[in-house]
């Protein structure tokens, strides 16, 4: 069975770093692009960007490059989203998605990670 | 302002049909293809149609999908009270290289 798990909710202050992860399983882990998809509150979802495991070839939306980085370790099937400096506006749910053969079909998602950025 | 459009909600009553429309343009819907989810509240979205108009395994067939030129619609036949939901197009965009989604529609089942 596939699964994404992903890591807990996340309680952070402006400026701080945060690397929330989801770990896949139940398939070939480096042979299937990894999305990232933020959904802020009563909003729709938004594509950050996505990687490939195998080789961690990755690939931002404009919207997102340079806000945040994406990383894998095909080692322990586990891919990574990264900031470096959060801001309030950070707030939201972020789900990792499994791609298909084609560039949006996410067949598997993650549960969420829930990021809440307040002094 | 969400690249696909998308009626913000829509409404049925039990056994009805109902559709939902995503417009796009000639870089997204109009030349690659169009994926449906569906977001039950509090939950992650959940793939209902890839490829215009497949069903992965498990979704009923009373969900369908179709596309013609720079739209694509999402119809339910036979509505049942679990539909009401979230329900979002997404399709990739050739001129901003990524994924683009709809803004979603919510469905009410009255």
């Amino acid at each position: 069975e596939v699964q994404l798990v992903q890591s807990g909710a996340e309680v952070k202050k402006p400026g701080e770093s945060l690397k929330i992860s989801c770990k896949g399983s139940g398939y070939t882990f480096s042979t299937y692009w990894i999305a990232w998809v933020r959904q802020m509150p009563g909003k729709g979802l938004e594509w950050m960007g996505v990687i490939y495991p195998g080789d961690s070839d990755t690939r931002y939306s404009p919207s997102f490059e340079g806000q945040v980085s994406i990383s894998a370790d095909k080692s322990i099937t586990t891919a990574y989203l990264q900031w470096t400096s959060l801001k309030a506006s950070d707030s939201a749910m972020y789900y990792c998605a499994r791609r298909g053969d084609g560039y949006s079909d996410f067949h598997f998602w993650g549960q969420g990670t829930l990021l809440t950025v307040s002094s | 302002q969400s690249v696909l459009t998308q009626p913000p909600s829509a409404s049925g009553t039990p056994g009805q049909r109902v559709t939902f429309s995503c417009s796009g343009s000639s870089s997204n819907i109009g030349s690659n293809t169009v994926n449906w989810y569906q977001q039950l509240p509090g939950t992650a979205p959940k793939l209902l149609i890839y490829n215009n108009n497949r069903r992965p395994s498990g979704v009923p067939g009373r969900f369908s999908g179709s596309k013609s030129g720079t739209s694509a619609s999402l119809a339910i036949s036979g509505l049942q009270s679990e539909d009401e939901a979230d329900y979002y197009c997404a399709a990739w965009d050739d001129s901003l290289s990524g994924v683009v989604f709809g803004g979603g529609t919510k469905l009410t089942v009255l």
